[in-house]
């Protein structure tokens, strides 16, 4: 079984500032994967970013990189230049990679919200 | 639009009504999966199929809740005998089941709310 853990409910950051994201995981199985989603006031879960668990380099992908520690079981998210639009609900999330269970477990999420 | 869609996008329902909800994947994906995601919380595993073959059933669901994915393409998730426990929003989300990531990307989600 694999937990999620996020420890911030909410957070607010000025526009064109950095904000990072807690997460923290829990897993029994050797291989797995992390994710990062976003989810507006629509609904929508956008997926963000990826880290798999034998990637030797930190994920990156435009303004959003991911700081992972292994050893500490965390995958932080760190939002670079803060937009308006980032203002968001982000959830961290963790599949196994074993066969036939990708089912994925989220955390309980971080509320952003971004400042002019 | 080649994303994941659902519909209906909202559904109002009276307790003891059955709902039927639809998800269609993005194409070629062969990996389907229904979660559920109440207020203020991350959603929740439900099942998932890979082609037509549900694989995987969550304790979540209980025997009021039945999914389909007939010939492997869009699937259907119906609620018998609505409780007002089961208002939340249910999340559709396809995986095109290969490679390593098998990233999982969601539709707008069906949002039900149980009066």
């Amino acid at each position: 079984a694999q937990k999620i853990t996020q420890t911030q409910p909410g957070m607010f950051v000025q526009e064109k500032e950095a904000v990072t994201l807690d997460c923290t995981y829990d897993t029994s199985d050797p291989s797995y994967g992390l994710f990062w989603y976003k989810q507006p006031s629509s609904g929508e879960m956008i997926f963000l970013i990826y880290q798999g668990s034998y990637d030797q380099q930190n994920a990156t992908e435009g303004r959003y990189s991911l700081n992972f520690q292994k050893a500490r079981k965390s995958a932080n998210l760190v939002i670079s230049a803060s937009q308006l639009g980032d203002s968001a609900m982000y959830f961290c999330a963790i599949h196994a990679l074993r066969s036939n269970d990708y089912k994925l477990s989220f955390g309980a999420g971080t509320t952003v919200t971004v400042r002019a | 639009d080649t994303g994941v869609s659902q519909n209906p996008r909202h559904k109002i329902t009276k307790r003891g009504q059955n709902v039927t909800f639809r998800c269609d994947p993005i194409s070629e994906h062969n990996r389907l999966y229904w979660y559920r995601q109440t207020l203020g919380q991350g959603p929740e595993f439900l099942t998932y199929f890979q082609n037509e073959a549900q694989l995987e059933k969550s304790r979540l669901l209980s025997d009021r809740f039945s999914a389909e994915r007939p010939k492997g393409s869009f699937s259907t998730l119906e609620i018998q005998r609505t409780e007002q426990g089961d208002s939340a929003m249910y999340l559709c989300a396809s995986s095109l089941g290969a490679g390593v990531t098998d990233t999982q990307y969601f539709g707008p989600g069906t949002r039900l709310t149980v009066l």
